[in-house]
């Protein structure tokens, strides 16, 4: 149980192009989900904290139009990185929790070129 | 300030060479502490939560204990699938969301 999944698992693209990256809980639903930022050799840096049916809560620093998050239904969060230029190219993860615990996705690496 | 420390950086262990991971922690107000391991190129992987001082948890080689300041991820007689990072985040009470703070991980290497 507490599966997480993420789609797709690896994309590059041209700089100044939209990426969109989903994360889903497959088994559960979650109100709650988070997505996070990891670069190499690195722990997990918290982008912003996606509810169902309201308004993502950002951490200070994340630019909240340069990452669109919707968390349209109990099982499916989306992240859109708009206009990605080089330095967004990063591992980002997803979590969605289920009894207080966070359960992780697989995570997308983004290479913008 | 809520913080979390994990020590070491980086651990190599033979085969067999049981050994502990140290989290050490400040918050205001312990909701819950967490372990993960994370393999490169993948997210991280749900091991244990702890919620209070003289709680301990087992799975398979591992073993969590926490007490107020600190907890420890306690590994016997490891194999080399045990290599991995092995993260601990905590949540402090202050948050109504969930929201983890994670440690910086520490890098374990079994060689055979």
């Amino acid at each position: 149980g507490a599966v997480v999944s993420q789609h797709p698992s690896w994309v590059i693209c041209k700089s100044g192009t939209s990426v969109k990256i989903e994360c889903r809980s497959l088994d559960f639903q979650a109100t709650t989900m988070f997505w996070y930022r990891q670069f190499p050799k690195q722990s997990l840096m918290l982008m912003a904290t996606s509810n169902e049916g309201s308004k993502a809560t950002y951490e200070q620093g994340v630019e909240k139009d340069k990452f669109l998050i919707n968390h349209a239904s109990l099982t499916l969060s989306t992240l859109t990185v708009t206009s990605a230029h080089p330095e967004d190219s990063s591992f980002y993860i997803c979590s969605a929790t289920l009894g207080g615990t966070q359960y992780f996705g697989p995570g997308t690496r983004l290479l913008v070129l | 300030e809520d913080q979390v420390t994990q020590s070491p950086e980086a651990l190599r262990l033979q085969e067999g060479e049981s050994s502990s991971l140290n989290c050490s922690y400040t918050v205001s107000g312990l909701r819950g502490l967490f372990w993960y391991r994370q393999d490169p190129g993948k997210g991280p992987e749900f091991l244990f939560t702890l919620y209070s001082a003289g709680e301990e948890k087992e799975k398979e080689r591992l073993k969590a204990t926490l007490t107020k300041k600190e907890s420890f991820l306690h590994i016997t007689a490891p194999k080399p699938e045990d290599s991995a990072t092995y993260l601990c985040a905590v949540q402090a009470g202050s948050s109504n969301t969930g929201k983890l703070i994670f440690g910086q991980g520490t890098t374990l290497q079994v060689k055979p």
